[in-house]
Order: structure tokens, then sequence, then C-alpha cells
């Protein structure tokens, strides 16, 4: 079991509004990163956050944001939900963020767009 | 062409065989190799990790990778039920401005 916890677990929106999923990393990690994994596909990068500054970004749209603070939490909103939001999102935490560096990943939250 | 290509499978073996997982590649940028393992209804676990070219062993799991063929490997010996999961392997480097790119994954069975 990984220190790594994603609440709410399972969530179901309907087209258009507006979702936020949480993230609580393990205890000294500087680093988060959130993956969506569609159904039956690898987890995809939206973003990474390292020391409350976002790090890098995959390719997903602005409707697509985040935070995170201080206490090891994080935050992941998505606007105007789209029927293809519907996945697993995964947030995953580490020490540096890079490649090199393990990730260490929560179960996921299960969101399903109506 | 995806990136990064997995035979989603499903592969389905007896307990105790040889088993081999690959992946293929088109961006010879790569430099950090992984296998992850993901149970049903949780997060991805990191089971081995190469950096650049050659061959790492942990116990049953071997991870092999050949970067002239861009194609990668993970050997599972004496399988067991308790392997019976899905396989991702991911990838990454200077071409995917240090992200990871993943696999489809592979689902595994094995039968007792």
């Amino acid at each position: 079991e990984t220190g790594v916890t994603q609440s709410p677990t399972h969530l179901i929106k309907t087209r258009g509004q507006q979702v936020t999923l949480r993230c609580s990393s393990q205890s000294g990690h500087n680093t988060v990163s959130w993956y969506q994994q569609a159904l039956g596909q690898g987890p995809q990068f939206i973003f990474q956050y390292y020391r409350e500054e976002e790090n890098g970004r995959g390719n997903f749209p602005p409707r697509f944001s985040g935070l995170q603070f201080p206490n090891y939490s994080s935050e992941l909103n998505v606007n105007a939900l789209e029927l293809d939001d519907s996945a697993l999102y995964l947030c995953a935490s580490s020490w540096t963020g890079g490649l090199g560096d393990t990730q260490y990943f929560g179960p996921g939250t299960r969101l399903t767009v109506l | 062409q995806k990136e990064v290509e997995q035979d989603p499978g499903p592969l389905s073996v007896p307990e105790g065989a040889i088993v081999s997982l690959n992946c293929t590649y088109s961006n010879s940028a790569f430099q950090y190799f992984m296998w992850y393992r993901q149970y049903s209804r949780k997060g991805p676990e990191l089971l081995m990790y190469t950096y650049s070219s050659g061959n790492k062993e942990d116990g049953r799991f071997t991870a092999q990778v050949d970067k002239s063929s861009k194609y990668i490997s993970l050997f599972i010996r004496d399988s067991q039920p308790s392997d019976s999961a899905t396989y991702l392997c991911a990838m990454g480097g200077e071409g995917s401005n240090y992200q990871l790119i993943w696999g489809a994954g592979t689902k595994l069975i094995i039968k007792p």
C-alpha cells in the first residue's frame, strides 16, 4: 500500500458540470502528477506540480487545472465536463518528479460523465 | 501510429510458466524505461526501471531494453496466480519533454 490517497472513489457528473478531485500525497513528496486513464488504455499525463507550481503539462485543454497545497494535498479541477472526460483519474507523488524518480500512485477516482 | 505499442492481450498462461511481455516504441530519444503492474481497482505500481539499455533483474522479474530495435521486454519466471494483473510499459526522455508515455497495458492471467 502506498501512502497516496484519493477522494472520492467514484463520481457521476453531467455534461457541462464542473468537478474537483482530491489527492493526498506521501509525506515529504514535493511533486504530484495527475493522469487520465481511459478504459483499456494506459495513463495519459495531464500535468505535474512541484512545490505548488505547475511544472509540466500534457496535451490537455485549459479546462483541466490543478492546485497543490503545502500540506501535501492537491486538487484536479475539470470545467465544462465532456462525455470523453469519463475515465479513471490517478494522482502520483514523488520526491523530485524526475523520470528516474519512483512515482507512487493512488487508487484513482472513477469519473463518469453522463 | 502510437508512440508506444503494447499488445492488450489477454495473455493466459499456466502457473509456473515463463511470461514474456513486450512493448515497441518509435522515439529514439527515450532513455527511461519502466514496467508497472496494475491490479483491478488499484493504481499502477512500479516493478522495474531501466535507464538507457541493457538488462535488469529483480527476483523473478527481468527487464530488457534493446534500443537498436526500439523494443523492451519484461520476463516473469515461475509465474504465480498473484501475478495476474495488467502490465503497463512506460517510457520517456528528451523526446517526450521528460513526460512518461505509456503503453495500453497487457492483461495477464495466470491459471492455477
